[in-house]
């Protein structure tokens, strides 16, 4: 595969679940983020990790937890979530190199439904 | 606070009519202006990125282009399959290590046969 992947697509979930979401980059970066997308709302970073260490926690709700095993690997565990949640999930990786921005790339996201 | 607005929120065009899509920002240091595509249920795909005042870059139907307050994404003879939701992003210089995007909501573009 190439690229960045994401499971699964879809996810319907109750709010005393426990789910976890994958992300997969093939790309060779060493950066990774996990993004929130609401309608109607522009993309909200919730996480970013460099070089497999936590940079970023965007305020996010502890029911959201984290963890990158390595620069390929990216997942986010969810517990107890509530309605709100219910949004599109969105993966992406760049690569790190000093003062440069480098491009984000997305997978396809996750659809999740908190019922 | 920093900030990106986009403009229009929609757009309706026929096939073949030309037009421009307008990204205003807000950031202190300017480090990286993203154009992205997004289709429905899918995640955004990378167009182009700019980084000074002048700049210009070109792919297919579509140009992007750079002031110090604003882009344009301008579509040349647009195509039933342009039509999807256009994204722009800022890094500013608060980015530091985390390369943190600011997006704005996007144009919804819609190009009828």
């Amino acid at each position: 595969e190439t690229g960045v992947t994401q499971t699964p697509r879809h996810l319907v979930m109750g709010m005393t679940n426990k789910k976890s979401l994958k992300c997969e980059q093939h790309l060779g970066h060493n950066a990774m983020y996990w993004y929130k997308q609401s309608a109607k709302k522009p993309l909200e970073l919730m996480f970013v990790y460099s070089l497999e260490e936590r940079v970023e926690n965007n305020s996010v709700p502890s029911r959201f937890s984290p963890e990158c095993p390595n620069s390929s690997h990216l997942f986010l565990h969810l517990h107890t979530l509530q309605p709100e949640d219910s949004a599109l999930y969105l993966c992406a990786s760049s690569r790190t190199s000093g003062g440069t921005q480098e491009t984000q790339y997305f997978g396809p996201g996750t659809r999740l439904l908190v019922l | 606070e920093d900030q990106v607005t986009q403009s229009p929120e929609a757009l309706r065009l026929q096939e073949g009519e030309s037009s421009s899509l307008n990204c205003s920002y807000t950031v202190s240091g300017l480090r990286g202006l993203f154009w992205y595509r997004q289709d429905p249920g899918k995640g955004p795909e990378f167009l182009f990125t700019l980084y000074s005042a002048g700049e210009e870059k070109e792919k297919e139907r579509l140009k992007a282009t750079l002031t110090k307050k604003e882009s344009f994404l301008h579509i040349t003879a647009p195509k039933p399959e342009d039509s999807a939701t256009y994204l722009c992003a800022v890094i500013g210089s608060y980015g530091g290590a985390t390369n943190k995007l600011i997006f704005g909501t996007g144009t919804l573009l819609a190009v009828q046969p």
